[in-house]
Formats: structure tokens, C-alpha cells, sequence
């Protein structure tokens, strides 16, 4: 069936360069995405790659996609204390509408 | 732009009373979600709404919880009798329905059933 999957947590210090990994199942997604969510808050769109892409660069944020391993890692260059939250890898489940998500990743920036 | 909009955003209520929720999707989105999202877990889809038609709702535990989107713009979503293990975040997402079809999030409603 459908599965993403992520690492629990990760911890960087301030300055450093994260590298949040997430390995997903169903090869037909067309989307993936990431989203980041601060304690309290809702889900807030980062970032998301076409399946036809190999990487997409925005700002501090770098997304890479191997399809053939059906790996996408999401790298924050030069992380900053105000990065520090939860991260979600999620795809569509092929019917473009749907969403299937992994637990999230804890980012931890310590100054 | 307005983002979405729900509320309230804390809830908390003795078991076997009723709640409602409220969502107030971003302008122009015709695709609506309900989404629970249990601590240390990632969101669960409740229901999907395309204008007023609820497309899937396969996961919405019918026996206790219901949800409208009467004019295709906002929403309600409803539990009644509530149960100990509904406390949770319940979150709104909308989105234009088109590619890439990325969903916005509201600020969600945090349940506490006691």
C-alpha cells in the first residue's frame, strides 16, 4: 500500500546546513511536497517538485527526487533557530487530490 | 489574502456532548478537507469536498461525525456524541482543485474530550 516514511528527529547547529530525508512508495505520484508546522500552528506549505524533476532550488531551500529509489530529501542551508519544527514529506496518492504523509521530522537548531 | 480560517481554536468539552467546528476556506478554492491530526502523527484525511460535493469521505466515521459545505464555500464539521479518543487537532486545508494542487492549511482546533 501507499507509505511514506521519515526520520524521527534531527539536530543541527545554528549555521549548519539539514538535510531532512523521506522515502515513499506509490511510483505514480505526480506531487510531492513539504510542509512545516511550528508547535501550535497549522501545516504551511514549504515547497513541492514535479515527479519529472530532478531538483528544485527556492531560496535557503533545496528539494532533491530520486524516483528511481523513490527518495526526496529537503536540505535548509545555513539553519537558523527560527527553522527549528516539525517537517512533513507528503505525496499524492496518484489521483492528484489525495495526500499521503509521513509522522514528520523534528527539527532541532541548537544555537 | 486571507488564508483559511477556523474556529474555534480550542475546544474542550465533557464526553458524549456535541461539538462543531468551523472552516472558512481561502477565496477561490473549490476543494475543502478535514483532516485529524493526533499528536506525533501526520495529518488523516476526514473528508474531501470538490464545491459542495463530498468526493471522499470514506474515512469519516459516519456514526458520530458529520460535515457540510452547504454553499460550496465554508464548512462544518460535527461530532456528536463526542468520545474520549476524538481529542485531538482537527485542521482545514483548501486548494484550487488544479495542478500541483497543494492544500493551505488553517490554524486548526485543538479537542479536549474529558
Amino acid at each position: 500500500g501507499e507509505d511514506v516514511e521519515q526520520s524521527l528527529f534531527l539536530s543541527v547547529r545554528e549555521g549548519d546546513s539539514s538535510v531532512i530525508n523521506c522515502t515513499y512508495t506509490d511510483s505514480s505520484s505526480t506531487y510531492l511536497y513539504w510542509y512545516k508546522q511550528e508547535p501550535g500552528a497549522g501545516l504551511q506549505l514549504l515547497t513541492y517538485i514535479f515527479s519529472n524533476m530532478d531538483m528544485k532550488q527556492d531560496q535557503r531551500l533545496t528539494v532533491l527526487l530520486n524516483k528511481k529509489d523513490k527518495h526526496l530529501s529537503l536540505r535548509i542551508a545555513d539553519t537558523q533557530t527560527g527553522d527549528s519544527a516539525i517537517y512533513f514529506c507528503a505525496e499524492n496518492a496518484g489521483n492528484n487530490r489525495k495526500l499521503i504523509w509521513g509522522l514528520g521530522t523534528s527539527l532541532a537548531v541548537n544555537p | 489574502e486571507a488564508g483559511v480560517v477556523q474556529s474555534p481554536r480550542y475546544k474542550i468539552i465533557e464526553k458524549k456532548q456535541p461539538v462543531a467546528f468551523w472552516c472558512n476556506p481561502i477565496s477561490g478554492h473549490n476543494t475543502l478537507y478535514w483532516y485529524l491530526q493526533n499528536l506525533g502523527q501526520g495529518p488523516e484525511l476526514l473528508i474531501r469536498y470538490e464545491n459542495e460535493e463530498a468526493v471522499d469521505d470514506s474515512q469519516l466515521p459516519k456514526d458520530r461525525f458529520s460535515a457540510e459545505r452547504l454553499k460550496g464555500v465554508d464548512s462544518t464539521l460535527k461530532i456528536q456524541p463526542a468520545e474520549l479518543g476524538d481529542s485531538a487537532v482537527y485542521l482545514c486545508a483548501s486548494s484550487l482543485g488544479t495542478a500541483p494542487y497543494e492544500q493551505y492549511f488553517g490554524p486548526g482546533t485543538r479537542l479536549t474530550v474529558t
